[in-house]
Formats: structure tokens, sequence, C-alpha cells
């Protein structure tokens, strides 16, 4: 079955404590984000990557750092520096990236919690 | 830069009744995309609408792009249980990636 799988679904974290968050599509597509939702919030785009090897900063960057090094992979990490990382963190892919035509395909996220 | 606000943020009914949700834009659209969260879940694509004037049905729920292609709305009819959760019409902003707004919650009482 193709899709998109994210690890783990739930994470505890003690603060000051790094933690990284698995996201790995089999769909074969070049173009992949990360969201973060907090409650009763839309999504906030922290970062996305268009193709392998390259990735750019979305609105809420900081404190997070990404890699694409593997077509179907683009783990998060949350850094100590982010200052509330508690939230639900949504990994998304889409076929190609060219004037946002494709739809987006969810992981079902990971529920970071920070102690 | 362009902006899509979504009507409203909140809306219950009772089961069986309808609803509607309404995405604006301030500038012309090239197209729209509306995504369905179930609570606890992960957005889910619904449907992509492209042409000035379309309307496109799924069952229950109809949507249309306007004729200006500056608007778009989801209706669903006779309101079920299973429609609950957020319904989101990201703003489509060229350079980036699809911007998600809060959406619309929509919350059915049986």
């Amino acid at each position: 079955d193709g899709g998109i799988t994210q690890s783990p679904k739930y994470l505890f974290r003690k603060e000051g404590q790094n933690v990284t968050l698995s996201c790995e599509q089999n769909l074969n597509h070049d173009a992949m984000y990360w969201y973060r939702q907090d409650p009763g919030q839309g999504l906030r785009l922290i970062y996305y990557s268009q193709i392998v090897n390259d990735f750019q900063k979305g609105d809420i960057a900081e404190g997070y750092s990404v890699s694409r090094e593997k077509k179907e992979s683009f783990p998060l990490t949350v850094t100590s520096a982010q200052k509330n990382p508690t939230a639900f963190y949504l990994c998304a892919s889409s076929p190609r990236w060219f004037a946002n035509t494709g739809e987006l395909f969810f992981g079902e996220g990971s529920r970071l919690t920070v102690l | 830069g362009q902006q899509v606000m979504q009507i409203p943020q909140y809306q219950h009914v009772q089961e069986g009744e309808d609803f509607t949700t309404y995405c604006n834009s301030s500038t012309t659209l090239s197209n729209i995309q509306w995504y369905k969260q179930r609570p606890g879940g992960h957005p889910v694509f619904l449907i992509q609408l492209v042409k000035s004037g379309e309307v496109k049905k799924q069952k229950r729920l109809t949507f249309q792009f306007g004729e200006a292609k500056k608007n778009s709305s989801l209706h669903i009819t006779a309101t079920q249980t299973t429609d609950v959760g957020t319904y989101f019409c990201p703003q489509n902003q060229a350079g980036t990636a699809l911007i998600f707004g809060k959406g619309t919650t929509l919350s059915v009482s049986s």
C-alpha cells in the first residue's frame, strides 16, 4: 500500500532535549512538507522540500531543522531552541512542485508533548 | 499578497440540516482545493476546482468555484454525524506551499 508513514505517533520529551520525527513516503513524490497544528488552529508551515537535497523554510522554521537526503524521507528535528514545541506535527507530500496544483497526501501525524 | 478568508469558523447543526462554508479571496485564484480533517485525524484531500463557475458533486457534498475565481463554497446536504470535522480551503500562493487557515469546524448533533 502506498502512503506516508510518520513515527512515532506519540512522543514525550523533556525540556531541553532534541527530538526527531520521521516521515517516509513510498509514493515517489518529489515534494514533501512539514506542518504544525495547535489545538483549534490551522496548519502552519514549518519547512518544505521541492526535490531531494533541497528544502526551504516555511513560516515558523525557527527551532526546527530538516534534511532531504533521500527522496522518500524528510525527517524533522525539533530542537531545544523551539520555545513551545508541544503540538501535532503533520508531514505531507505531493507528486510534483508546480504551482501547487497537486493535492497533498498527509501522514497520520505525530503528537509531541514536552513535559 | 493573496488572502483567502474562510467563514464561518465554527458551525453547529442538527443532523439532517444543510451546511455551507465559504472561501473568499482578494485576488483571482488559479485553482482551489478542499480538505477535510476529522477530529484527531489528518487532513484528507476532497477535491480541486480549476474552471470558472465549476460545480462538482460528491454524494451529499457540492463544491462550487465562482465565476470570477475569487470564491468557492462547500455545501453539505442533510448532514450526518460522519460529516463532523474541520474543512479547509488552503491558500494557494505562488512560490510556497499551501497555506492552511483555521478552516470551518462543523459539529453535528443527532
